[in-house]
């Protein structure tokens, strides 16, 4: 099946500090992925889509300023999470869909992100 | 509204025990149900997928089944295996515009020696 990797795997920062997160589509091409985000025992929430060559659509409570997605390429999606702050420690999961009718989602093996 | 309901919330079963997960839906229009298996720490990976048409699909131990008329999903585990243990999510596909994916809570299984 398609891959898509997620890098890194395991990040801890400092509160104030800004985090990138990269998402890559390794044997496709994505117009779009989306972001979630996934707290302990609890099931994934969609934060955005993030849509290649143009603007994310953020979920609603989602603030766009302090979760900056950039999708500069058809393989290519970066969440850059800004002046973290330790309630933003979390699981962080992108994924691609592939395929039209019987779209299939991807997902990236996680992010966990820590803010010290 | 569009929900995915999963029973139930946690399991523990013996190592080579069947068991039975449940997943009902009330996404409408649908498109697609997928079940995820999720290692802790670990994004998803699919185990099944079935369109409106299809009532039963395997992959391995793992057998869903599908009911589109009472919108009701279930996922059979057969002689179970250690590293089963995972939380296990049922993700429908809004058949709208959006293809968004609606996603269940989750069955989180142990399995035990």
């Amino acid at each position: 099946g398609a891959v898509v990797s997620q890098h890194p795997s395991r990040v801890i920062c400092k509160s104030g500090t800004s985090v990138k997160i990269e998402c890559r589509s390794l044997d496709f091409q994505a117009t779009t992925m989306f972001w979630y985000r996934q707290f302990p025992k609890q099931s994934l929430m969609l934060m955005a889509t993030s849509n290649e060559g143009s603007k994310a659509t953020y979920e609603q409570g989602v603030e766009k300023d302090k979760f900056l997605i950039n999708h500069a390429s058809l393989t290519l999606s970066t969440l850059t999470v800004t002046s973290a702050h330790p309630e933003d420690s979390s699981f962080y999961i992108c994924s691609a869909n592939v395929g039209g009718k019987r779209t299939e989602a991807f997902f990236g093996q996680g992010t966990r992100l820590t803010v010290v | 509204k569009n929900q995915v309901e999963q029973s139930p919330q946690s399991l523990i079963i013996l190592e080579g025990k069947n068991c039975t997960l449940q997943c009902n839906y009330t996404v409408s229009p649908f498109s697609n149900l997928r079940w995820y298996k999720q290692d802790t720490g670990r994004g998803p990976v699919s185990l099944t997928i079935m369109t409106f048409s299809e009532n039963t699909k395997s992959n391995g131990r793992y057998t869903a089944t599908l009911d589109a008329d009472t919108k009701q999903s279930s996922l059979h585990i057969t002689a179970s295996q250690l590293s089963d243990s995972a939380s296990y999510i049922c993700v429908v596909t809004y058949g709208g515009a959006t293809n968004k994916l609606i996603f269940g809570t989750g069955t989180l299984l142990a399995v035990q020696p």
